[in-house]
């Protein structure tokens, strides 16, 4: 079954870090670049950045630049994000989702989402 | 930074009816490079239409899309119960962005 399974439910404090995990399968894996994308309760959807799997190349959007980090391991077809110096805004529900690497960008399968909620 | 902006933001309509949901790109997006999504609560979002009217694989063909430059469309010819969800649409031929999203509810 062509799937990416991510990682479950985290509560983090301010100013901790946190590391959502994406694991596909029924694909092959090096096909595809792997996005990350948020969306808080009630709001619209945010694309944070990507990693291509051969190259190791990566992007982030400037808004997170600096506090966010995509990592691979091919071996076992799964990908990271880690966010750093969380702040209550950053409570949203994390999204990686793949894009042919030799085709047009949009996102053709998405993970069921991890919610992140960062509380004192 | 292409700043999508989608309209209405809530419509409300009845099964069978034809829904028309609008996307306005700040600036002309390059190639036509937009995409809709179909999200229900609790799921991740579903690809529905890339290159603003090429439907994905397995997608009714009462889904279509149009548009080019900075106006699109998504329409649905006659709603079923199921098509009753949020939809975003994002453009990727400048880095990423999504619209709000149009929430398509029972009336």
């Amino acid at each position: 079954q062509v799937q990416l399974v991510q990682s479950g439910a985290e509560v983090k404090k301010p100013g901790a870090s946190v590391k959502v995990s994406c694991t596909a399968s029924g694909y092959t894996f090096t096909s595809y670049d792997i996005n990350w994308v948020r969306q808080a309760t009630g709001q619209g959807l945010e694309w944070m950045g990507w990693m291509n799997p051969n190259s190791a190349n990566t992007g982030y959007a400037q808004k997170f630049q600096g506090r966010v980090t995509i990592t691979m391991n091919t071996s076992i077809s799964t990908a990271y994000i880690e966010l750093s110096s969380l702040k209550s805004e950053d409570t949203a529900v994390y999204f990686c989702a793949r894009r042919l690497i030799r085709g047009e960008k949009y996102f053709d399968l998405w993970g069921r989402g991890t919610l992140i909620t960062v509380s004192s | 930074e292409i700043v999508l902006t989608q309209s209405p933001g809530t419509l409300s309509l009845s099964p069978g009816e034809r829904a028309t949901l609008s996307c306005r790109a700040s600036q002309s997006v390059s190639s036509n490079y937009l995409a809709w999504y179909q999200q229900k609560p609790g799921q991740a979002p579903r690809l529905l239409i890339y290159g603003a009217s090429s439907r994905a694989t397995g997608i009714p063909d009462r889904f279509s899309g149009s548009g080019s430059g900075t106006d699109f469309t998504l329409t649905i010819s006659r709603l079923e119960p199921e098509d009753f969800a949020v939809y975003h649409c994002h453009q990727y031929g400048s880095s990423h962005t999504f619209g709000q999203g149009t929430k398509l509810e029972i009336k």
